[in-house]
């Protein structure tokens, strides 16, 4: 299995431009998970999907964030329009919620930086 | 929802001595519990977990232990070498439900 799949890995962009971050989750798991990550704030959870749905998405910093999840080997997260401080690690995750073994799986992330 | 502390934030420890780092979780109904090593620029990655039926596992140099009366967890790493110079992250759930991690300990290990 190839595990977690992100793209970009990195981003560099300008100040209110759109980003697109891309997540292909682990075949077979049922769950996915946006989080981003900073020295100041640390790991935080954005989103949660289960099954496609957004389940919980208490995380999402304000409206210029959004995610979506069409299927289930596929989702994105969208800054638009993107600021400076929105510079982070975004990580994606998958699991198998239900399973007994609720591990997540994370991909190797992408680094955005906004000028 | 769960609510995962971990302690200390920051440990530093000589090469060849042991870490100990405890997080505590709120959630009595809580059964799984998985502990992530991240490198510098790299991923979270699972390093050991343990359920709520076991005590104690261990793999290798590394080992957690479980005390479900008090609600706390803790990673024990002996014989430490400079390449588990890392964060660690605690993380708890219970099942059918998402894990909910700690902030993270950084380990230094001092050459």
């Amino acid at each position: 299995d190839a595990g977690v799949i992100q793209s970009p890995r990195h981003e560099v962009t300008e100040m209110g431009q759109e980003v697109t971050l891309r997540c292909k989750p682990i075949s077979g798991h049922n769950s996915l998970f946006w989080y981003r990550q900073t020295m100041m704030r640390g790991l935080e959870l954005l989103i949660y999907f289960n099954n496609n749905v957004p389940i919980d998405d208490s995380g999402m910093p304000e409206d210029r964030f959004s995610a979506k999840m069409p299927n289930a080997s596929f989702s994105t997260l969208k800054i638009q329009p993107s600021e400076p401080r929105d510079s982070a690690v975004y990580f994606c995750a998958s699991s198998l919620v239900g399973s007994g073994q609720e591990t997540q799986y994370f991909g190797p992330g992408t680094r955005l930086l906004v000028l | 929802g769960e609510n995962v502390e971990q302690h200390p934030s920051t440990l530093s420890v000589q090469e060849g001595d042991s870490a100990v780092i405890k997080c505590t979780y709120s959630d009595s109904a809580s059964n799984y519990f998985p502990w992530y090593k991240q490198e510098l620029g790299k991923r979270p990655q699972l390093i050991i977990d343990i359920r709520s039926n076991v005590g104690e596992k261990k793999d290798q140099r590394i080992a957690v232990t479980l005390n479900k009366t008090a609600k706390h967890f803790s990673l024990h790493i002996t014989e430490t070498q400079p390449e588990d110079s890392a964060v660690y992250f605690c993380a708890a759930s219970r099942r059918n439900n998402r894990l909910a991690f700690g902030k993270g300990n950084q380990v230094v290990v001092i050459p």
